[in-house]
């Protein structure tokens, strides 16, 4: 069975600074995705990024970029120039095919002003 | 548009009540789900329906039961609740209701569920 793990339940980031969410998962897979939701306080689940297993280029969307590693199986978030709108729940979460998505325990990101 | 949405926001019921939670999204994803989520914990699926039929059960109570009248909408039937049925219940959809590999799932907002 797959398993994602996010080792930090919180961490805090100063406002405009840098800040990296750990994820590493586990799977017998060569073929998946790998995904980071956002989860505000408004609870709204919101897709930030996603990764192509078979591609070696990083993602990035704007200010969010991921560091992909398959050999060691690890999956970072990092957000850059960090917003106070970016205060949230973030799961890493794997999609290895039909349908099921396995998600991370999440880690809690506190921006401070 | 990437919207789903879910109807309402927030319910209580007693143990003896029936109620249904409805979800609807129009992306024309043929792949819908139910989530449990307990606070500060990550969703838990339940059940996955794809091209209307149910394809995933995760071994949920059968005090809940799922429907998918259409591809657009999805309900979920709940009765005789226990107090440990409080959590929120989200739904998502995506594309590609077959294998679904890779298929990025967008979220409803959510129904608050209180049991008393």
């Amino acid at each position: 069975a797959q398993t994602v793990t996010q080792s930090q339940p919180e961490m805090s980031v100063q406002e405009a600074e840098t800040v990296t969410l750990s994820c590493t998962y586990d799977t017998s897979e060569s073929d998946y995705y790998l995904f980071w939701y956002k989860q505000p306080p408004s609870r709204q689940m919101i897709l930030v990024i996603r990764q192509e297993a078979y591609k070696q280029q990083n993602a990035t969307e704007n200010r969010f970029s991921v560091n992909f590693q398959k050999a060691a199986k690890s999956f970072s978030l990092k957000i850059s120039d960090s917003q106070l709108g970016d205060a949230a729940m973030y799961f890493c979460a794997y999609s290895g095919g039909y349908q099921k998505v396995t998600f991370g325990t999440g880690t809690k990101l506190q921006v401070i002003p | 548009d990437t919207e789903v949405t879910q109807t309402p926001k927030h319910l209580v019921m007693g143990m003896t009540n029936k109620k249904s939670l409805k979800c609807e999204q129009h992306m024309g994803h043929r792949a819908m789900y139910w989530y449990k989520q307990k606070a500060k914990k990550p969703p838990e699926l339940m059940f996955v329906y794809s091209y209307e039929k149910l394809s995933i059960n995760e071994s949920v109570p059968s005090r809940f039961s799922p429907e998918c009248p259409n591809s657009s909408l999805l309900n979920l039937h709940l009765h005789a609740l226990q107090p440990e049925d409080s959590a929120l219940y989200l739904c998502a959809s995506s594309q590609e209701g077959l294998r679904g590999l890779g298929d990025t799932q967008y979220f409803g907002p959510g129904t608050r569920l209180t049991v008393l």
